[in-house]
């Protein structure tokens, strides 16, 4: 079983819909959690960034991490077709600043 | 702030030759910036982590012959890919963190490598 699994997607939603993706974890020792956001051929730019379990919400972006199920969400409302992109998660353990990322999620928000 | 800086953005070489890409963080200090190769629609490959002043811890299948790793300073790490191939073609993304060991990393814009 991978560290982290994402579903890669693709993703087609109109503009306004929510954009609901997630990934599961098999490492009970992660405590950072992490969404980055990558347009084609650019690097990851750093989306949320969450420690432990709970809700952090930005602007129309939300993450939730559900550390007893080992899941992790995000959630962006009122899409815009800026925001399609390849979304990935990531995650750390306790003093390490070594990422597993998933697979990554390609988003199309369609106008 | 936290911005990371990676040079070239793109370059296209002939095989046989060494190709440098530079990581600079801008506007703070990195002990430790990470090194990352990424297939088209695959996620990041971790490749070596490079710390200032000492030498580059290398991931497993990882030939560090093949990819030298120098981190000079507080905030230039370099990835040289020596006697580069087709295969080495790939995309490199470089990382630091602004120290706390919290997995929060900041990337650089990316090197597209092009070996004819």
């Amino acid at each position: 079983q991978k560290e982290v699994e994402q579903d890669p997607g693709p993703l087609s939603v109109p503009e306004g819909a929510i954009v609901s993706l997630n990934c599961t974890y098999s490492n009970s020792a992660f405590q950072y959690f992490m969404w980055y956001r990558q347009y084609s051929r650019k690097g990851p730019e750093l989306l949320m960034y969450t420690y432990s379990s709970g809700n952090k919400e930005d602007g129309r972006f939300t993450a939730q991490v559900d550390k007893s199920s080992k899941y992790i969400s995000l959630f962006i409302r009122d899409s815009q077709p800026s925001d399609s992109a390849t979304y990935l998660c990531a995650m750390s353990a306790q003093g390490n600043n070594r990422l597993a990322f998933g697979k990554g999620n390609q988003v199309v928000v369609i106008p | 702030g936290a911005v990371v800086s990676q040079h070239p953005s793109r370059v296209i070489c002939k095989s046989g030759t060494s190709v440098k890409i530079e990581c600079r963080s801008l506007d703070f200090q990195a002990t430790t910036m990470f090194w990352y190769r990424q297939f088209p629609k695959k996620s990041l490959m971790l490749m070596a982590t490079s710390n200032e002043g000492s030498k580059a811890t290398y991931e497993q299948g990882v030939e560090k012959d093949k990819f030298l790793i120098n981190h000079a300073s507080l905030t230039l790490s370099t990835l040289t890919v020596t006697s580069a191939h087709p295969e080495d073609s790939s995309f490199y993304i470089c990382s630091a963190s602004q120290g706390a060991s919290t997995g929060e990393l900041f990337f650089g814009e990316g090197s597209r490598l092009t070996v004819l």
